[in-house]
């Protein structure tokens, strides 16, 4: 059964500065996509940047980024440039059922500060 | 853009009483699933249907049902209530295109059940 990993409870980071989350996962999938969603306050859950794994190069979008180690089963999300409303949960999710985003695995989710 | 819509957004139950959350999609996806949130845990699998008629149990399905009669709709019954389902509860719908691959989510239900 899929598994998802996510080690850090809290996170803190500075306005303007980068921090990365870190999200860990077993699957014995070949092809798959992974998903990192934002929760903030208001509770609705925000798809932040999906990576898919037969592809070698990071996804990027605007100030978020991965660094997807398929051999080490790792998908870390960096937030560069800081601000506060990246305040949120954090959640790393990867599909049940490969090919679809039907099912997904959440990872427990990290919370996120950010200060001044 | 309606998106995915869930009501009600609060609900609190007696013991032993029954419901039927609603969910509805307005994007023609084939894909809908419902998902629970408890403290300190990620969201967990219900139950799922990959189109009308076709529904199947995720990770907890113990004490939900579920139909899909139409494209559209997705509703959760409870069907008796107990306290360990106080929950958030979030539908999600998504498309069988693989270019589309990811999940809508409604904004939640909070449901307490006293």
């Amino acid at each position: 059964a899929q598994t998802v990993t996510q080690s850090q409870p809290e996170m803190s980071v500075q306005e303007a500065e980068t921090v990365t989350l870190s999200c860990t996962y077993d699957t014995s999938e070949s092809d798959y996509y992974l998903f990192w969603y934002k929760q903030p306050p208001s509770r609705q859950m925000i798809l932040v940047i999906r990576q898919e794994a037969y592809k070698q190069q990071n996804a990027t979008e605007n100030r978020f980024s991965v660094n997807f180690q398929k051999a080490a089963k790792s998908f870390s999300l960096k937030i560069s440039d800081s601000q506060l409303g990246d305040a949120a949960m954090y959640f790393c999710a990867v599909p049940l059922l490969t090919g679809t985003a039907s099912k997904l695995t959440f990872g427990t989710g990290t919370r996120l500060q950010v200060t001044l | 853009n309606a998106g995915v819509t869930q009501t009600p957004k609060f609900q609190v139950l007696k013991t032993g009483q029954s419901m039927t959350l609603q969910c509805a999609q307005d994007m023609n996806h084939e894909y809908m699933s419902w998902y629970r949130q408890d403290p300190g845990m990620g969201l967990r699998l219900i139950h799922y249907s990959v189109g009308a008629g076709i529904t199947d149990q995720g990770e907890v399905p113990n004490g939900y049902n579920v139909s899909r009669s139409t494209t559209e709709d997705f509703p959760l019954r409870l069907l008796s209530a107990a306290p360990s389902q106080t929950s958030v509860y979030f539908c999600a719908s998504s498309s069988r295109e693989a270019s589309n691959e990811k999940l809508f989510f409604g904004s939640g239900t909070q449901l307490s059940v006293l």
